[in-house]
């Protein structure tokens, strides 16, 4: 089955930019979706396609996807980013599933 | 404004079975792809089931292959998992999600979630 992997955390300071990174076997052929969850709430989608941005979602939260590896980034980082942060492909290869990274910790410095 | 509202969780014992619920509103619940996602105790998320607008196709992880089942009723709007045989390791809050696009892709609307604990 299709594997995504992501760093278990990012720290960044308020102001700057952070990256959080999904590596996967030619990821760059499939579409990415990027999730924000808080404590205790359910996920919502920040990123999807991997640049589309839904209704609501701050400028500062961007996409890219090539090769192994697809980033979400988020620039001028607030403190109200702390959040764990999920990678999701839709994978097409054997019976079909979605697949979702193990999840990065976003901490605010 | 979508809705998505899962119920029947509780607690249960190791080999028992349990029926989840997610009663869905604010869109054509009969045209999307719907699925369940868990999530362990601090733990990530792990997607465990998707169905089809029709019904006709079903999806399951490995982890959960022949002892859940998803379907769904879509003249009440309504979204099923029936789990059987259920494990320690089953112990999750299940989400109810609803994907944008008429085939699978991602999940732009997620329920809060019910909560799921197998233990003697």
């Amino acid at each position: 089955s299709y594997v995504l992997t992501q760093p278990p955390s990012v720290s960044v300071a308020p102001g700057k930019t952070a990256w959080i990174s999904c590596g996967g076997s030619n990821i760059g052929t499939k579409s990415v979706h990027w999730y924000q969850q808080r404590p205790g709430q359910a996920p919502v989608l920040v990123i999807y396609y991997d640049t589309d941005r839904p209704s609501g979602i701050p400028e500062r939260f961007s996409g890219s996807n090539s090769g192994n590896t697809a980033n979400l980034t988020i620039s001028r980082v607030e403190a109200g980013d702390e959040a764990d942060y999920y990678c999701q492909v839709w994978d097409t290869s054997g019976d079909h599933s979605w697949v979702f990274g193990g999840g990065t910790k976003l901490t605010v410095l | 404004e979508v809705q998505l509202l899962e119920s029947g969780g509780g607690l249960v014992q190791p080999g028992g079975s349990l029926r989840l619920s997610c009663e869905a509103s604010g869109f054509t619940f009969s045209s999307y792809v719907m699925s369940w996602v868990r999530q362990a105790p601090g733990k990530g998320l792990e997607w465990v089931s998707g169905i089809v607008s029709g019904g006709g196709a079903t999806y399951y992880a490995d982890s959960v292959k022949g002892r859940f089942t998803i379907s769904r009723d879509n003249s009440k709007n309504t979204l099923f998992l029936q789990m059987h045989n259920l494990r320690a390791e089953d112990t999750a809050i299940y989400f109810c999600a609803k994907s944008r696009d008429l085939v699978p892709s991602f999940f732009q609307d997620w329920g809060q979630g019910t909560l799921v604990t197998v233990s003697s």
